[in-house]
């Protein structure tokens, strides 16, 4: 069992409110994700990193920001939460080489009233 | 760029029959392939993959899949259908010179009794 978390896993929040969805993993990977995910859908990659101080934007573009401040731990936050944020946000890491897996967490499902 | 389409978006089988879950891709480089399984409120656990060793590739909880490269496929199968198995399932390629996965939109399989 990989050893990544999020937290919260569920969260209901009015809109305009500062969110910030948890992610840490402790097998000292260097390159981490987030996907968005809308039911039914495909994983979009919003963002990602390839280690401290590294944040790169991925296919699907996002109002959201990250932060990789410590190797282990990749928030990611919503200034000002939108029913259209509505959906799971999954974080995932990997390590740097070319052919390695991602190791996903349990998921945030976001819902903004 | 690749990219990965799941045929099916839902199969329904009786527990005991088999299991085929169809996945082609494209790709400009030797890729690599992976099967991901998404239990309802759980995270995404990685299935198999397929990194250019054997073209038959076993997984955990017996699923397997083969890689054909003449047919751009990369199905996922099971001998028996387990009710446990009732989940989405997800195919994932990338290109041997980037760390980039793409997810196909997901095959929910149910499982009759």
């Amino acid at each position: 069992e990989a050893d990544i978390y999020q937290t919260p896993r569920y969260l209901v929040i009015g809109t305009g409110k500062k969110i910030t969805l948890e992610c840490s993993q402790t097998m000292g990977h260097d390159k981490m994700y987030w996907y968005q995910q809308d039911p039914g859908m495909e994983l979009h990659l919003i963002h990602y990193s390839y280690g401290v101080n590294s944040t790169e934007k991925g296919d699907l573009s996002s109002e959201s920001t990250v932060s990789r401040i410590r190797t282990e731990h990749f928030p990611l936050t919503l200034e000002s939460a939108r029913p259209s944020h509505t959906s799971q946000y999954l974080c995932a890491s990997s390590e740097p080489r070319g052919r390695d897996t991602q190791y996903f967490g349990p998921g945030t499902r976001l819902t903004v009233l | 760029a690749q990219s990965v389409t799941q045929l099916d978006s839902h199969v329904s089988v009786s527990e005991g029959t088999p299991v085929l879950l169809r996945c082609n891709y494209s790709s400009s480089y030797s890729p690599s392939l992976f099967w991901y399984v998404q239990h309802p409120n759980k995270g995404l656990q990685l299935l198999l993959k397929y990194t250019s060793a054997a073209t038959l590739v076993k997984g955990i909880n017996g699923f397997e899949a083969e890689f054909k490269k003449s047919e751009t496929s990369f199905h996922l199968t099971k001998p028996s259908a387990h009710m446990s198995d009732a989940a989405e399932y997800f195919c994932v390629v990338r290109d041997y010179n980037n760390n980039d996965m793409r997810f196909g939109a997901g095959t929910r399989l149910t499982v009759k009794p």
